[in-house]
């Protein structure tokens, strides 16, 4: 199957911060997806993107749909604590049979 | 509705025993997937819908595990015979069209003892 990388795995950043992070595939992508999970609940959609190069926001999240159509980011502006999560990457190909996930990024927000 | 439906939220079965795990999907989606996640916070896929058939089941253990989307009811994941390992969070997802946002319900804890 497709190997998704996301990265950073894990970020400890202050409040008030930015915060990157990163998802790479081994193949083409039609569709990305941004999701936020939080212990015991199912994964929210954050962002959709579905062309290459597109960028998206989504209050102070902003997500881009790589040229490349490999990889993808997402940006958080200005960070709360409210922000503390698992962000997940989810992207697929042209078949659309399914969507792959990335392994995660464990965001902490210290006050 | 307007949200992905699942239930029922905690399920705890001995080893051996059946577990059924529904899911609702939003009205008018056409498209559901199943996943599986284990501790490591891993989505593993297992299975996917369109309509009623089946779209992709390549993720699933097929001598135990089965699904179905039957016309007004809900999406149905049936594990037989259960063991230790399926222990997880068992996610379902639907989408509107093919290749669109998909949503996630709140999930089933499936717990084998």
């Amino acid at each position: 199957g497709q190997q998704l990388n996301q990265s950073p795995q894990s970020m400890f950043i202050q409040e008030g911060e930015d915060v990157s992070m990163n998802c790479t595939s081994s193949s083409i992508f039609n569709t990305w997806l941004w999701y936020k999970q939080e212990p015991g609940e199912g994964p929210v959609l954050l962002i959709a993107l579905y062309k290459a190069g597109e960028l998206t926001s989504n209050g102070r999240l902003t997500a881009q749909f790589g040229i490349t159509r490999k990889d993808s980011f997402l940006n958080i502006s200005a960070s709360i604590p409210s922000d503390v999560g698992i962000y997940f990457c989810a992207g697929s190909t042209n078949t659309g049979n399914q969507f792959y996930f990335g392994t995660g990024t464990s965001l902490t927000v210290i006050p | 509705g307007e949200e992905v439906a699942q239930t029922p939220k905690h399920l705890v079965r001995g080893e051996g025993q059946k577990a059924k795990l529904y899911c609702a999907p939003i009205k008018g989606h056409s498209y559901v997937f199943w996943y599986q996640q284990v501790l490591k916070n891993e989505f593993k896929f297992l299975i996917s819908f369109q309509n009623e058939n089946v779209f992709d089941e390549t993720g699933m253990p097929k001598e135990r595990f089965s699904a179905k989307c039957l016309p007004n009811s809900p999406c149905s994941l049936e594990i037989q015979a259960t063991k230790l390992e399926d222990s997880a969070v068992y996610f379902c997802a639907s989408s509107q069209f093919l290749n669109t946002e998909a949503f996630f319900g709140q999930g089933t804890r499936l717990t084998v003892v």
